[in-house]
């Protein structure tokens, strides 16, 4: 599975759009994007997935480039119940089992 | 639907003891998974199962083992534990929707410390 790299910390204010980066320059073309979160130390919780085309849920939006290097997970009106440890995985469903690996991620804190 | 629980939720063993650890789902999930995640750290995953009565390793199976003898039900069991094995451990199962992505649906942790 492609490594991905994410910021280690970010701030957001309430209310105000939060823009999570995630650099995958390693992607293979199979390989979707995937989006988690961890609230607190409760466990993980799934976002949203893509794998080239722009994908929107109730929860957040995933805009991936188009050479598919890079992606951002916009969380569009951040509240306080959206501070969490955020992850991006690239990964594969092979027919046998889908393997994510999950790298530290990008702890979002969102402020007053 | 309760989704994926776990028991339990705490355990405290010493050195050479040994558990298991039991997760169940009832949203009748082919796959289902076994992680540790470790203080500051992402999951690792230790082992998965795609069906009734078939088990793998994962990136850290060593010091573990794993049945799944009915669906609903993955066990992950530690015969003689370890100080580092002290973790949380949280159990997912998902199911694979078309032949491409699906989710991972995750209970709530069970947290082990070995002294």
């Amino acid at each position: 599975d492609a490594k991905t790299t994410q910021p280690t910390s970010m701030d957001c204010a309430e209310g105000r759009a939060a823009n999570l980066p995630c650099n995958h320059s390693t992607i293979s073309g199979n390989e979707y994007v995937y989006w988690y979160r961890q609230i607190h130390s409760q466990g993980p919780q799934y976002i949203i997935h893509g794998l080239k085309n722009n994908e929107t849920n109730e929860m957040a939006s995933l805009i991936i480039t188009e050479d598919r290097k890079s992606s951002t997970l916009i969380l569009p009106h951040a509240t306080l119940r959206d501070t969490a440890v955020y992850y991006c995985i690239a990964g594969t469903h092979t027919g046998t089992a889908s393997k994510l690996t999950f790298g530290t991620g990008t702890r979002l804190q969102v402020t007053l | 639907n309760a989704g994926v629980t776990q028991t339990p939720k705490f355990r405290v063993l010493k050195t050479g003891q040994s558990m298991t650890l039991l997760c169940a789902q009832d949203m009748n999930h082919e796959y289902m998974y076994w992680y540790r995640q470790d203080p500051g750290m992402g999951l690792r995953l230790i082992h998965y199962s795609v069906g009734e009565g078939t088990t793998a390793k994962g990136e850290v199976p060593d010091g573990y083992n794993v049945s799944r003898l009915k669906k609903q039900n993955f066990l992950l069991g530690l015969e003689s534990a370890a100080p580092s094995q002290t973790s949380v451990y949280f159990c997912a199962s998902s199911y694979p929707r078309g032949t491409q992505s699906y989710e991972q649906y995750f209970g709530p942790g069970t947290r082990l410390t070995v002294t």
